[in-house]
């Protein structure tokens, strides 16, 4: 059964500072990876979603994918309260399915 | 657009009852996914219909849970004699078929005493 390792499972950044944050796969059969975000209370948003190998960048965050390890990172600059969040990775495959990892709680200090 | 629309927010149970909760997808979407998400788990999915019809229940306990989509504009998921390892948050989500984006209710939070 496919898995979705992140870490760490907490972080603490301060504001504007850089959050870092990482997920890796057991599945090469992976068609896109995902970062989803999840304020309390809410369901999760999509971020944004990357396939090839590189830097991706959509505003203040930027995916970087390395399919030779099947490891994606998020990193996010300038970070702000608002940013303060639980965050997964995801993997979609089948052609339908999306597989979450086990989430990193981000806490940005005002 | 109101998004993915679940009802109710929160339902509280006696263990051995019934708890129907209900998924409102999005208005043209034609995929409908079932998540449940708890503290040791995280999100692990349910179920999968695409233009109504059921095509993936793979995650969905066997003896006590189903699902259904009777029609395009709603979803059930209904748990028989809830048990307290029930308790948990259900996410629906819709998407376009073919379309890897899948946009999230907020949820319904079923607590089984």
């Amino acid at each position: 059964q496919q898995k979705v390792q992140q870490s760490p499972e907490s972080l603490s950044v301060p504001e504007g500072g850089m959050a870092s944050l990482n997920c890796t796969s057991s599945d090469r059969n992976f068609q896109y990876f995902w970062w989803y975000r999840q304020h309390s209370g809410e369901g999760p948003k999509a971020l944004m979603s990357i396939f090839s190998d590189g830097d991706k960048k959509e505003g203040r965050f930027t995916a970087h994918l390395n399919k030779a390890s099947l490891h994606v990172s998020l990193h996010i600059r300038d970070s702000q309260p608002s940013d303060s969040a639980l965050y997964f990775c995801a993997v979609y495959n089948m052609g339908y399915k999306l597989t979450f990892g086990t989430g990193t709680s981000l806490l940005v200090d005002p | 657009n109101a998004g993915v629309i679940q009802t109710p927010r929160h339902k509280v149970t006696g263990k051995g009852q019934e708890a129907t909760l209900w998924c409102e997808p999005i208005s043209g979407h034609s995929a409908v996914f079932w998540y449940r998400q708890t503290i040791v788990q995280g999100l692990e999915f349910l179920t999968y219909f695409r233009n109504q019809a059921p095509i993936d229940d793979s995650g969905m306990p066997k003896e006590r849970f189903s699902a259904q989509m009777p029609n395009q504009s709603h979803s059930t998921l209904k748990i028989q004699s809830t048990q307290p390892q029930d308790s948990a948050v259900y996410l629906c989500a819709s998407s376009w078929t073919g379309e890897n984006t899948l946009y999230f209710g907020a949820g319904t939070r079923l607590s089984v005493l």
